[in-house]
């Protein structure tokens, strides 16, 4: 059971490139969630999806597009990369969100680097 | 702003002594959950308590929640060299499907 894991763990872009962070959970869980954390402010959430097939934005989603097309899996995509989105960004996933009663399981993480 | 202001931002103590951090939110919720981040980590859940309840404990763990004043605070007890890590409250957004984390607070336990 390996819980909750994101490829890749590092990564260097430069303005303009794209890439995809991959968030693979063994779960079974429903809801799925991305963030970013920077310095001083904490997790904000980009993304998140309540189920396979469905995602829905956060606070933070300018810039980032998102995936669902299995239930275990749950993609981000830079498309135009920008220095702002260095970052280090989070993967989590809970089995439901019943009025946040669920705890959420998270990644090791994805060290952004954007020049 | 949803988000959730901890202070303080950073504690440092002696080992063997308590460690209390605060947490304040400004919407209405029907939980509050703590995290820890070790140091280049994931968070890791830590406990979780109901806007129904005042005060509740695990191990070396203590966490009060006060809905009036809108804050709660966790109290580790003991500390240990290993509890040195950022520590983040986390609470459901009201009417939203997502959590809010509070800035955090980071604690060095001195050995």
């Amino acid at each position: 059971n390996a819980g909750v894991t994101q490829t890749p763990k590092f990564r260097v872009l430069k303005t303009g490139q794209s890439m995809t962070l991959l968030c693979a959970q063994d779960m079974n869980h429903e809801y799925m969630y991305w963030y970013r954390q920077d310095p001083g402010m904490g997790l904000r959430l980009i993304h998140y999806s309540v189920g396979e097939g469905t995602t829905a934005k956060g606070e933070v989603p300018d810039g980032y597009n998102v995936s669902r097309l299995k239930k275990q899996n749950f993609l981000l995509g830079l498309e135009s990369a920008a220095p702002s989105q260095t970052s280090v960004y989070f993967c989590a996933s809970s089995y439901s969100l019943a009025e946040g009663y669920n705890e959420q399981f998270f990644g090791p993480g994805t060290r952004l680097t954007v020049l | 702003s949803q988000q959730g202001e901890e202070d303080p931002q950073a504690l440092s103590i002696q080992e063997g002594e308590n460690a209390t951090m605060n947490c304040s939110y400004k919407t209405s919720i029907n939980n509050l959950q703590w995290y820890r981040q070790n140091s280049g980590r994931g968070l890791v859940h830590l406990i979780l308590i109901r806007s129904n309840e005042r005060e509740k404990h695990s191990g070396r763990l203590r966490v009060t929640l006060d809905t009036s004043k809108k804050s709660s605070s966790l109290l580790i007890t003991a500390s240990r060299a290993a509890d040195t890590a950022s520590y983040f409250c986390a609470f459901f957004g009201s009417g939203t499907y997502k959590y809010i984390f509070g800035t955090g607070t980071r604690l060095k336990v001195l050995a």
